[in-house]
């Protein structure tokens, strides 16, 4: 399995407080995603990074920020949560070259409720 | 845009039944097809791949997969199923440009013993 951890596994918070997830990976890839995960809809990509200081919008990005500060750490931030992004959150990686370079290896995941 | 149907949201197959789970996509160039097994809790594990050559993939725990151009389908098989199996399925289709990848929503395995 690929090296990647998530943290917290479970998080409960509160309308309007601030959340950050936390994903982390041993592998030294390049690519970083995240991603949501609800039912009906299968996961859908909110950021991804392309390296360190590098990243982009996904489908459905709106109250989310993301920031990469090393190559290994990938940061997810509701800045105010709302109920709507209740959801499980999944960190994926992908390599730089290769086959792998398209082909994406995903975290345990992170249940989120926001009450 | 990339977009992946996944028609089936729950199938119940018996132990020792074969299985097949199909995956409809739309692309407009030449897709990278995935599938991908998900246990209840867990995160999404890597079942097989599809890029490029023969259209019959093999992938781990015994499943295949048939890329098939001209009905742009990837459906999944295998031959006979084991309690085990009971999880859901993900198709995706992604391209060159690593933020490109779209997910079906998901086909739910129940395996009766």
């Amino acid at each position: 399995d690929a090296g990647i951890t998530q943290s917290p596994r479970h998080k409960v918070t509160e309308t309007g407080t601030p959340v950050t997830l936390r994903c982390h990976q041993t592998e030294n890839h390049r690519y970083m995603y995240w991603y949501r995960q609800d039912p009906g809809h299968g996961l859908r990509l909110i950021h991804y990074s392309y390296g360190v200081k590098d990243t982009d919008k996904g489908e459905v990005s709106d109250g989310y920020s993301v920031s990469r500060s090393k190559t290994e750490d990938f940061l997810l931030t509701l800045e105010s949560a709302t109920s709507s992004q209740t959801s499980v959150y999944f960190c994926a990686i992908s390599a730089s070259t290769g086959e792998d370079r398209e082909t994406q290896y995903f975290g345990p995941g992170t249940r989120l409720l926001v009450l | 845009a990339q977009s992946v149907t996944q028609p089936d949201i729950h199938i119940t197959v018996s132990e020792g039944a074969s299985l097949e789970l199909r995956c409809n996509y739309s692309y407009g160039a030449t897709p990278y097809l995935f599938w991908y097994v998900q246990s209840p809790g867990q995160g999404l594990q890597l079942l097989l791949k599809y890029f490029s050559g023969d259209t019959l993939v093999q992938g781990i725990k015994g499943f295949e997969a048939e890329f098939k151009r001209s009905q742009s389908s990837f459906n999944l098989r295998k031959p006979s199923v084991h309690w085990s199996d009971a999880a859901e399925y993900f198709c995706a289709v992604g391209g060159s440009n690593n933020n490109d990848m779209r997910f079906g929503a998901g086909t739910r395995l129940t395996v009766k013993p």
